[in-house]
C-alpha cells in the first residue's frame, strides 16, 4: 500500500524567511503533484512532476522530485503572507493509470508578519 | 467554461437519510473522482470513473454509490446517512492522458 507522508505537519514562519517542506513515499512512482488549499476553499493546483530531478518554480515555490529516493521538496523563498494555506503532496505509483491518487495529510503553513 | 461545479455547497442529514451529491464538469474531461477530507486530512479517493458507464470503487467507497451515464456528470449518492460521512466532498476530473486533476469547490456534509 502506498504511504505518503508529508513534514512538517505544521509550519508557522516569519515573513522573508525560507523553508522546505517534505513529502515522502514508500513505493516508486514517476507523478507527483502538489496543490494548495485555502481554508474553506478547494485545491489548486501548483506543480506537476513527472521524472526525476524535475524541478519546478512559481514565484516564491519551487518544487523538486528525486524519484531515488522518494522525496519531493517544496521549497518557499522569502515568506509571504499570502502564502499562508495548506500544500498537499500526492501521489501516484508507478504503472497505475492516471487515477488513484494518493495524498499526504498536508502541511498547515502560516507566515507571520 | 465554468470547470468543476458540485451542488449543494452545504447540507445537514439526519442519521438514516438519503442524497445524492451533484458534479458537472464542462471540459469533456474522461476521468472523473470523488474524493472526502476529513479534518487535518489529505483526501481519500470515494469512486472513480474512466468514463461514461465505467465506475470502480477507490479506498473509502462503503457507504456510497455512483453511476456515469454521461460524459459530464458524475453524481455521488449516500444510502443511510450515518455519522462517519460528515465530511468535505470533492469531485475532480481530468483528461485520460494528462497528469493534472481539476477539482470542484466542494460539498460541506453534516449528518447528526
Amino acid at each position: 500500500e502506498l504511504k505518503v507522508e508529508q513534514n512538517p505537519l505544521f509550519l508557522s514562519m516569519q515573513e522573508g524567511k525560507n523553508y522546505t517542506i517534505y513529502c515522502n513515499y514508500s513505493t516508486t512512482s514517476d507523478r507527483l503533484y502538489w496543490y494548495r488549499q485555502d481554508p474553506g476553499k478547494s485545491l489548486e493546483s501548483l506543480f506537476v512532476l513527472l521524472s526525476n530531478g524535475a524541478v519546478k518554480q512559481e514565484g516564491r515555490l519551487m518544487a523538486s522530485l528525486d524519484t531515488k529516493a522518494r522525496l519531493s521538496t517544496l521549497h518557499i523563498t522569502a515568506a509571504v503572507h499570502d502564502l499562508s494555506a495548506t500544500y498537499f503532496c500526492a501521489v501516484v505509483p508507478s504503472g497505475g493509470s492516471n487515477y488513484k491518487l494518493t495524498f499526504g495529510k498536508g502541511t498547515l503553513l502560516t507566515v507571520n508578519p | 467554461n465554468a470547470g468543476v461545479t458540485q451542488t449543494p455547497k452545504f447540507r445537514i442529514l439526519k442519521i438514516g437519510q438519503s442524497m445524492t451529491l451533484q458534479c458537472t464538469q464542462d471540459m469533456n474531461h474522461n476521468y472523473m473522482y470523488w474524493y472526502r477530507q476529513d479534518p487535518g486530512m489529505g483526501l481519500k479517493l470515494i469512486y472513480y470513473s474512466v468514463g461514461a458507464g465505467i465506475t470502480d470503487k477507490g479506498e473509502v467507497p462503503n457507504g456510497y454509490n455512483v453511476s456515469r451515464s454521461t460524459t459530464e456528470d458524475f453524481p455521488l449518492r449516500l444510502e443511510l446517512a450515518a455519522p462517519s460521512q460528515t465530511s468535505v466532498y470533492f469531485c475532480a476530473s481530468n483528461l485520460a492522458g494528462t497528469a493534472e486533476q481539476y477539482f470542484g469547490p466542494g460539498t460541506r456534509l453534516t449528518v447528526t
